[in-house]
């Protein structure tokens, strides 16, 4: 059982260039969820997946796009990455709504927009 | 919405030494209440939860919170820490989908 998977673990983009964030759980949890995470600010909520086939938008939605390919995969895509969405990006899974439910987190991914 | 406010940005205590993290958190109803700990480059892990019933609630490695209506706290303690427990603490509070996250404490253990 591996968990929540995300790749790559870091990455470095020029401004302006896209990217996606990979994530994939095997828990056969329903919800997934997109945080970023930033220095004396806690995780904030980028996405959400209640359940396969939706997607919301959370607190910090702008800038990003989200996919839920299906039940196990949940990606997080920059269309056009600035200097501000420098930060660490966790996926999350929990088996249904995250307020009620525990989450599972992945190791996170290290991106750098210069 | 809700928030959650963890006052220490920092705290340092002696190995062996109690521990307190606090957190205070606003929301209009009866809210879920998480704490999570994170070591360095790492993910979350769940320490321990409150839904209902008894306000004092056990998690994993030795860790309690007691969950205080009257203060809107739900602070996180410990009796005797351990050099492992060197880490970042986020307190949580959950609603629905929405999940809001303090800032987080760091926690440095002197030996």
């Amino acid at each position: 059982n591996a968990g929540v998977t995300q790749t790559p673990k870091f990455q470095v983009l020029k401004t302006g260039q896209s990217m996606t964030l990979q994530c994939a759980q095997d828990m056969n949890h329903n919800s997934m969820y997109w945080y970023r995470q930033d220095p004396g600010m806690g995780l904030r909520l980028i996405y959400y997946s209640a359940s396969e086939g939706t997607t919301d938008k959370g607190e910090v939605p702008n800038g990003y796009n989200v996919s839920r390919l299906n039940k196990r995969e949940f990606s997080l895509r920059l269309e056009s990455a600035a200097p501000s969405q420098t930060s660490v990006y966790f996926c999350a899974s929990s088996e249904l709504g995250a307020g009620a439910y525990e989450q599972y987190f992945g190791p996170g991914t290290r991106l750098t927009v210069t | 919405a809700q928030s959650v406010t963890q006052p220490d940005i920092h705290i340092t205590v002696s190995e062996g030494a109690s521990l307190e993290l606090r957190c205070n958190y606003s929301y209009g109803a009866t809210p879920y209440l998480f704490w999570y700990v994170q070591s360095p480059g790492q993910g979350l892990q769940l320490l321990l939860k409150y839904f209902s019933g008894d306000t004092l609630v056990q998690g994993i490695k030795g860790f309690e919170a007691e969950f205080k209506r009257s203060q809107s706290s739900f602070n996180l303690r410990k009796p005797s820490v351990h050099w492992s427990d060197a880490a970042e603490y986020f307190c949580a509070v959950g609603a629905r989908n929405d999940m809001r996250f303090g800032a987080g404490t760091r926690l440095t253990v002197k030996p």
